[in-house]
């Protein structure tokens, strides 16, 4: 079967960095996405990776190893405004996106 | 500045009614999906369309019916409503250029189903 998987929840200090990760085992890769959803609100895109390595947007950083079925997502300088949840989904041989039930980010002052 | 918008961000009906849930963009995009959206568990594709008067099923289609009548709109229907299907119902469109485009969300309706 097809299978992402994320931590559910983690926790971090206004100011520090915070690593998401993301695993995935999927039927053939094209592509891996990664969206904020801030609660009761619309996914927002934040990234897309198709290629190793890592890919820099500011404070977000996104980074992909399709060998080991690994994305991570990088955030520095943490707002409180960061606080949301981050959902990671890829892209499967049939261009099907499969979606991760996403990590919830708690930011601490 | 894609927009999408869902004709209600909450919704209360009564098991057995008929519900109609409205999607509009304004982007001219081709594709567009709807999801639900439930605790601890990914978003899970309904229905999608990839053209007026196109629809495919998605994973969890039961229940469930949709309309693409014209290319800006994509209606998801309860044709009678359960309890199961209380749920955050999410649509989302991408413009149809690459089978790798993003796609945007609309704010997403809760719907209550008592």
């Amino acid at each position: 079967g097809q299978n992402i998987d994320q931590p559910t929840e983690m926790t971090a200090t206004e100011g520090a960095i915070v690593q998401i990760n993301c695993t995935y085992q999927t039927s053939g890769f094209n592509g891996l996405f990664w969206y904020q959803q801030h609660a009761g609100e619309a996914p927002t895109f934040l990234s897309y990776n198709v290629l190793d390595g890592l890919e820099e947007k500011g404070r977000f950083s996104s980074f992909l190893s399709r060998s080991k079925g690994y994305s991570y997502l990088l955030l520095k300088e943490l707002q409180m405004k960061d606080s949301a949840s981050y959902l990671c989904a890829v892209i499967d041989s049939n261009y099907q996106l499969i979606w991760g039930a996403g990590t919830k980010l708690i930011i601490k002052p | 500045d894609v927009k999408v918008t869902q004709s209600s961000r909450y919704l209360v009906k009564r098991t057995g009614e008929k519900v109609f849930l409205e999607c509009v963009q304004d982007m001219d995009h081709e594709n567009m999906f709807w999801y639900r959206q439930d605790p601890g568990l990914g978003l899970r594709l309904i229905y999608f369309s990839y053209d007026v008067k196109m629809k495919e099923k998605g994973d969890i289609p039961e229940g469930y019916s949709v309309s693409r009548e014209k290319k800006e709109r994509f209606s998801l229907i309860l044709e009678s409503a359960s309890t199961n299907q209380t749920s955050m119902y999410l649509c989302a469109s991408s413009p149809g250029t690459a089978e790798t485009d993003t796609q945007y969300f609309g704010p997403g309706t809760r719907l209550t189903v008592l």
